[in-house]
């Protein structure tokens, strides 16, 4: 069965430091691509990037390109998301999903990223 | 960037009617690369339909996907108490890799 088990909540202050994981397993990591997905109530759910951990290929949406980065470690089956410098708009669920074919079809429980003085 | 847009916002509909969501895009979607999914409050999204019209696995044949194009359709052909929640559309371009999604449709209990 596929798995993808991401770490648990965080609570931020602006200007910090911050690495995501999201851990999988039930099939072989390094030959899906896996994307991470943000959702808040004002924008809905965005899609971020991609990572093919085979080669770290990775592809970012416009929107967040230079805001975060994405990453992989093969040896861990886990994938990364992660800000130099977080701002009180980063506050979200983030999502890492699996990709094939086009679409998603599994997906983390969510991380929920709390950025706030 | 392909612009997904979902009608109705919300849907009033009582158990056993039948509920049609729709997804337009603002460019045709290359490969019929349309994808649906379920979401209920404090879960993650869940994948109905892929490729358009293609149930995922265990996904109720209440459930249908249909459309080409620019124009795509979720149909619950009737409503049973666990439907009631918020649809998604989303669609994945090729090149360059980019994927949108709609802003969502919630059904609600009349």
């Amino acid at each position: 069965e596929v798995q993808l088990v991401q770490s648990g909540a965080e609570v931020k202050k602006p200007g910090e430091s911050l690495k995501i994981s999201c851990q999988a397993s039930g099939y072989t990591f390094r030959t899906y691509w896996i994307a991470w997905v943000r959702q808040t109530p004002e924008k809905g759910l965005e899609w971020i990037g991609i990572i093919l951990p085979a080669d770290s290929d990775t592809r970012y949406s416009p929107s967040f390109k230079g805001q975060v980065a994405i990453s992989a470690d093969e040896s861990l089956s886990t994938a990364y998301l992660q800000w130099s410098s977080l701002k009180a708009s980063d506050t979200a669920m983030y999502y890492c999903v699996r990709h094939y074919a086009g679409f998603f079809a599994a997906w983390g429980q969510g991380t929920l990223v709390t950025v706030s003085s | 960037e392909n612009v997904l847009t979902q009608s109705p916002g919300t849907l009033s509909l009582s158990p056993g009617e039948r509920a049609t969501l729709s997804c337009r895009a603002s460019q045709s979607v290359s490969g019929n690369f349309l994808a649906w999914y379920q979401q209920k409050h404090g879960q993650a999204p869940r994948l109905l339909i892929y490729g358009a019209s293609s149930r995922a696995t265990g996904i109720p044949d209440r459930f249908s996907g249909s459309g080409s194009g620019t124009d795509f359709t979720l149909t619950i052909s009737s409503l049973e108490a666990e439907d009631f929640a918020v649809y998604y559309c989303l669609q994945y371009d090729t090149s360059p890799q980019e994927f949108t999604f709609g802003p969502g449709t919630k059904v609600e209990v009349k």
